[in-house]
C-alpha cells in the first residue's frame, strides 16, 4: 500500500503561534489528501479535503481562515493551524485514498499538536 | 447525517479466544466500510475493505462481513494475540473518498 509520512511526529507551541504540518505520499501520487483531528479518546473527525492545484475543501464547521491548507504538488500537502490556542491540541491526521485500484485510504503516522 | 457506532467501546478478552467486534452504520448506501487498527499515539493501518457487492473478506486471522441492508459489520478475529491490543476503527464510504468512522473500540488482550 502507499506509504505517507507527517512531519513533525509532535509540536509543542506557545498560544497564538502558527504550526504548519507537512503530510507527504512517498510513493503514491495523490490528488487529494485527506486532513482528520482526534481528540483523545474520540475518533477521527474529517476536517477537509485537499485538493491538489485548487482550493480545499472543508467540513462544516472548521474554520477554512484558521486551518490552512496547501496541497502544491501530487506528493505535498500542508496544514497551517494559525494562532493556535489550546482547544487546537489534538491530534492531526492526513490520509489519502488509492481511488485507482482498490479504494483502500491509507494514513499518516500522525502529528500531536500540543498549544501552550 | 451518516452515524457510525461501534460497540462494546472497550474490550478485554484473554490470549487465544475468539472475539467479534461490531460496527453499525445508519445509511445503508455505502460505497465500502474499510477496518483500521490504531495503536496509541500513532496513525491508522488498513485491515480489510469490504465493497459494498461483496459479504465478506478475510486477511490472516481477520474476517470481516458486511451486511448492507441492516447496517452492520463486524470484525472477527481468532485465535487472539497480545499484539492484537489496540483500538480498532471501521468507517464507511459513500464513493466520494470521504471516510466517516465510527467510534472505536478499544481492545486488550490479555497474556
Amino acid at each position: 500500500g502507499a506509504v505517507v509520512s507527517q512531519h513533525p511526529s509532535r509540536v509543542i507551541c506557545k498560544s497564538g503561534t502558527s504550526v504548519k504540518i507537512e503530510c507527504r505520499s512517498l510513493d503514491f501520487q495523490a490528488t487529494t489528501m485527506f486532513w482528520y483531528r482526534q481528540f483523545p479518546k474520540k475518533s477521527l473527525m474529517l476536517m477537509a479535503t485537499s485538493n491538489e492545484g485548487s482550493k480545499a475543501t472543508y467540513e462544516q464547521g472548521v474554520e477554512k481562515d484558521k486551518f490552512l491548507i496547501n496541497h502544491a504538488s501530487l506528493t505535498l500537502s500542508t496544514l497551517t493551524v494559525t494562532s493556535a490556542h489550546p482547544e487546537d491540541s489534538s491530534f492531526y491526521i492526513c490520509g489519502l485514498a488509492d481511488h485507482l485500484s482498490t479504494d483502500t485510504q491509507y494514513f499518516g503516522p500522525g502529528t500531536r499538536l500540543t498549544v501552550l | 447525517k451518516q452515524e457510525v457506532t461501534q460497540i462494546p467501546a472497550a474490550l478485554s478478552v484473554p490470549e487465544g479466544e475468539n472475539l467479534v467486534l461490531n460496527c453499525s452504520f445508519t445509511d445503508s448506501a455505502i460505497y465500502n466500510l474499510q477496518w483500521f487498527r490504531q495503536d496509541p499515539g500513532k496513525g491508522l493501518t488498513s485491515l480489510l475493505l469490504i465493497q459494498s457487492s461483496q459479504r465478506e473478506q478475510t486477511s490472516g486471522r481477520l474476517n470481516a462481513s458486511l451486511d448492507k441492508s441492516s447496517g452492520r459489520s463486524t470484525l472477527y478475529i481468532a485465535a487472539s494475540q497480545p499484539g492484537d491490543s489496540a483500538t480498532y476503527l471501521c468507517a464507511v464510504s459513500f464513493g466520494n473518498e470521504k471516510l466517516t468512522f465510527g467510534t472505536g473500540t478499544r481492545l486488550t488482550i490479555i497474556p
